[in-house]
């Protein structure tokens, strides 16, 4: 059974830092992972999504990286701003069922001023 | 409209009531997904729709929860005789349905419901 587990459970950083958030599934046989942020009161917005061929995804200052063969995969998080507080969440897809995401309980993160 | 809409945004109920939860999906979005949010926890997936019919209804807690989509668009999650148990956020996500696991779903900001 896929599970996924996201560490830390929640962050608290300086603004300008840069931070790595920390995904990991116990199946690797994925047809993608997504990483997914979450505003109190909306919806869940998709930030990268990496095909289980690729390695990597950037947007912007987002870079998320997927090691398929140890069960990781991370997002960094480039001169970090009060805007990017939220809750990110990261998602995988089984090979075996090309929508059901897996989801992770996600990282509270709060960006200081 | 410009994204997945859900109504209501919350919803208090006392234990045993009947709730409806309505999803609009992004138009022309042929699948269409409800997911179940508990409290700190990641979204958990309930049922998938491609079109009118449910394709996969695997993650369905009981026979207490159904959802239906008449015309493969808005799509109604009802749960009969609620439960303490049921309070959580319903998201409901869509798609264009077309490519598989490729594509994104896009969320809509969910139901809150409260089960008293």
């Amino acid at each position: 059974k896929q599970e996924v587990t996201q560490i830390p459970a929640a962050l608290s950083v300086p603004e300008g830092e840069n931070l790595v958030l920390n995904c990991s599934f116990t199946d690797s046989a994925i047809y993608n992972l997504q990483w997914f942020r979450q505003d109190p009161g909306k919806g869940l917005t998709s930030l990268l999504l990496i095909q289980s061929s690729q390695r990597e995804q950037t947007s912007g200052r987002l870079n998320a990286s997927l090691d398929k063969s140890s069960g990781r995969s991370t997002l960094y998080i480039a001169a970090s701003q009060p805007g990017d507080s939220a809750t990110y969440l990261c998602a995988v897809r089984r090979k075996d069922s090309n929508y059901q995401l897996i989801w992770g309980a996600g990282t509270k993160l709060i960006i200081k001023p | 409209g410009a994204g997945v809409s859900q109504t209501p945004s919350n919803k208090v109920t006392e234990k045993g009531k009947y709730v409806e939860l309505r999803c609009d999906p992004i138009s022309g979005h042929t699948a269409l997904y409800w997911y179940r949010q508990s409290l700190g926890q990641g979204p958990e997936f309930l049922i998938y729709f491609q079109g009118t019919g449910a394709a996969d209804d695997s993650g369905l807690p009981n026979d207490r929860f159904f959802a239906v989509r008449p015309e493969g668009s808005v799509s109604t999650l009802k749960i009969q005789r609620t439960e303490r148990g049921d309070s959580a956020v319903y998201l409901c996500a869509s798609s264009y349905g077309t490519s598989g696991g490729q594509e994104t779903q896009y969320f809509g900001p969910g139901t809150r419901l409260l089960v008293l």
